[in-house]
C-alpha cells in the first residue's frame, strides 16, 4: 500500500493560488491518486483524482509528474470557505477499496 | 438525489452500553463503507460491505464491534458494550461500484460520546 507524505499545515490569504504537494514513492501502476476535502464537523468530500499528467475540474486541478512519486493539488483564487483539511490518497492498485486517510494538509485561509 | 444519510448524527452512551449507528447509502449505491475518525487525526477504515456480504473487514475490532447491511434497510455498525475508547466520530460512505475510479460519497457521521 503506497504510503503518502504531505504538508501538516499551510497558510494562505484570500485570492492566492494554493499549492499542496504529495509524495507517494511506492505508487503502483494500477494506483490512482485522490484527493478529498473535510471541513470540521463533516464527512470527507471528493475533489479530484487523476492517474497521469494534467487534471483539471471546476474546484481544482491535479499535476501529476511522469514518475508519478508526487502529485500537486492546485486551488485557484481561494477563499475563507477554502479552509479545510485536504487528504491525498493512493487509491485502487491492490483491488482494497477502503481508502486509506494520512493526516492530511490543514489549510487556513486568511482575509 | 439525497446524499448518504447517518442518524443519530449525536450519539452519547455510557460505558457498557450498545451504540446503533445506521447509514442510508445514496440511491442505486450498493456498497458501503465504514470508518471512524479520532480528534485531530485522519479517518480510519473499518469495514467495506455490499448488500449482505461483508466483503473486507481489516479494519474492524475482532471484539464488540460488528456491522451489517441488509437487503433492505440501512447499514447498521454495532459496537457493544462500549467503553471510553470509542469515543470518535463514524463516518459512512457509498459508492455505486467498487471500480478504484468510483469516489465515496461520505455522509455527515455520528459523534459517539462514551460518559
Amino acid at each position: 500500500l503506497a504510503k503518502t507524505t504531505q504538508p501538516i499545515s499551510m497558510d494562505s490569504y484570500e485570492g492566492q493560488e494554493v499549492n499542496i504537494t504529495c509524495s507517494h514513492n511506492n505508487i503502483a501502476t494500477n494506483d490512482y491518486i485522490t484527493w478529498y476535502q473535510q471541513f470540521p464537523s463533516q464527512g470527507p468530500r471528493f475533489i479530484i483524482q487523476g492517474y497521469k499528467t494534467k487534471v483539471t475540474n471546476e474546484v481544482a486541478s491535479l499535476f501529476i509528474p511522469a514518475d508519478r512519486k508526487s502529485s500537486t493539488l492546485s486551488l485557484p483564487r481561494v477563499s475563507l470557505s477554502d479552509t479545510a483539511v485536504y487528504y491525498c490518497l493512493v487509491v485502487g492498485g491492490t483491488g482494497r477499496r477502503a481508502l486509506t486517510f494520512g493526516s492530511g494538509t490543514r489549510l487556513q485561509v486568511q482575509p | 438525489n439525497a446524499g448518504v444519510m447517518q442518524n443519530p448524527r449525536h450519539l452519547v452512551r455510557r460505558r457498557g452500553q450498545e451504540a446503533r449507528l445506521r447509514c442510508s447509502p445514496m440511491k442505486g449505491h450498493s456498497h458501503v463503507y465504514w470508518y471512524r475518525q479520532l480528534p485531530e487525526e485522519g479517518l480510519k477504515f473499518m469495514v467495506y460491505l455490499q448488500k449482505e456480504n461483508i466483503i473486507d473487514e481489516s479494519g474492524m475490532p475482532k471484539e464488540r464491534f460488528s456491522a451489517e447491511f441488509p437487503k433492505e434497510g440501512p447499514s447498521i455498525l454495532r459496537i457493544q458494550q462500549v467503553v471510553r475508547g470509542d469515543s470518535a466520530a463514524y463516518f459512512c460512505a457509498s459508492s455505486p461500484g467498487h471500480g478504484p475510479t468510483y469516489e465515496q460519497y461520505f455522509g455527515p457521521g455520528t459523534r459517539l460520546t462514551v460518559t
